[in-house]
């Protein structure tokens, strides 16, 4: 596709359910990004993927949330156990590798936890 | 944590005034970005600036950058309706900006038709 594309763009879920957040990036751009997002807040840093690998996962609030980017292109967000302070709007972004750092959002996964 | 922090945190003008934004940051930087969210959107690159550059336009944008005293600006000039947004400041997490970004909590950008 031509952008980032997220999904769900809305998930509701009970207190205890698991969630999966879906990412596919614009192709070609190696790096993926997971952020988290709360009213009235910037994005904040969860997660970095190069390629396959998680290059650095020291956004993750806890052992709930893992990631995976298994064929280096669309990523998964899983998120274990769910409670109501992860409400928030996950937010996905790529970037082309050796560029200058600009990132491409998707519209983001809004995650209510009732 | 977040290393930029924007100011004012909102921001409500007539259309057609000049709205300037600043942010602040902490660390060393190689480049500094601004983005625009509108509301319940994703987040859109406006423009960068690099380390070595003073000042930057793109269109109505217009952006500083004063390294020592780690702060930058945003000014957009003959403000619109549709500039209707939240707009962030970005620095790279690790100074170089390919591990991703930092963000700050943003100005929030209303303007009056």
């Amino acid at each position: 596709g031509a952008g980032v594309s997220q999904t769900p763009s809305n998930k509701v879920t009970e207190k205890g359910k698991y969630v999966e957040l879906r990412c596919d990036p614009i192709s070609g751009h190696t790096a993926l990004y997971w952020y988290r997002q709360s009213l009235g807040q910037g994005p904040e840093f969860l997660i970095y993927f190069q390629g396959t690998g998680a290059a650095d996962d020291s956004g993750l609030p806890n052992d709930r949330f893992f990631a995976v980017r298994p064929e280096g292109s669309v990523s998964t967000l899983k998120i274990q156990r769910t409670e109501r302070g992860d409400s928030a709007v996950y937010l996905c972004a790529s970037s082309l590798l050796a560029r200058t750092g600009e990132l491409f959002f998707g519209e983001g996964s809004r995650l209510t936890v009732l | 944590s977040q290393q930029g922090e924007e100011d004012p945190q909102a921001l409500s003008i007539q259309e057609g005034e000049n709205a300037t934004m600043n942010c602040s940051y902490k660390t060393s930087i190689n480049n500094l970005q601004w983005y625009r969210q509108n509301s319940g959107r994703g987040l859109v690159h406006l423009i960068l600036i690099r380390s070595n550059e003073r000042e930057k336009h793109s269109g109505r944008l217009r952006v500083t950058l004063d390294t020592s005293k780690k702060s930058s600006s945003l000014l957009i000039t003959a403000s619109r309706a549709a500039d209707t947004a939240s707009y962030f400041c970005a620095t790279g997490r690790t100074g170089g900006g390919a591990d991703g970004l930092t963000f700050g909590k943003g100005t929030h950008l209303i303007i009056q038709p």
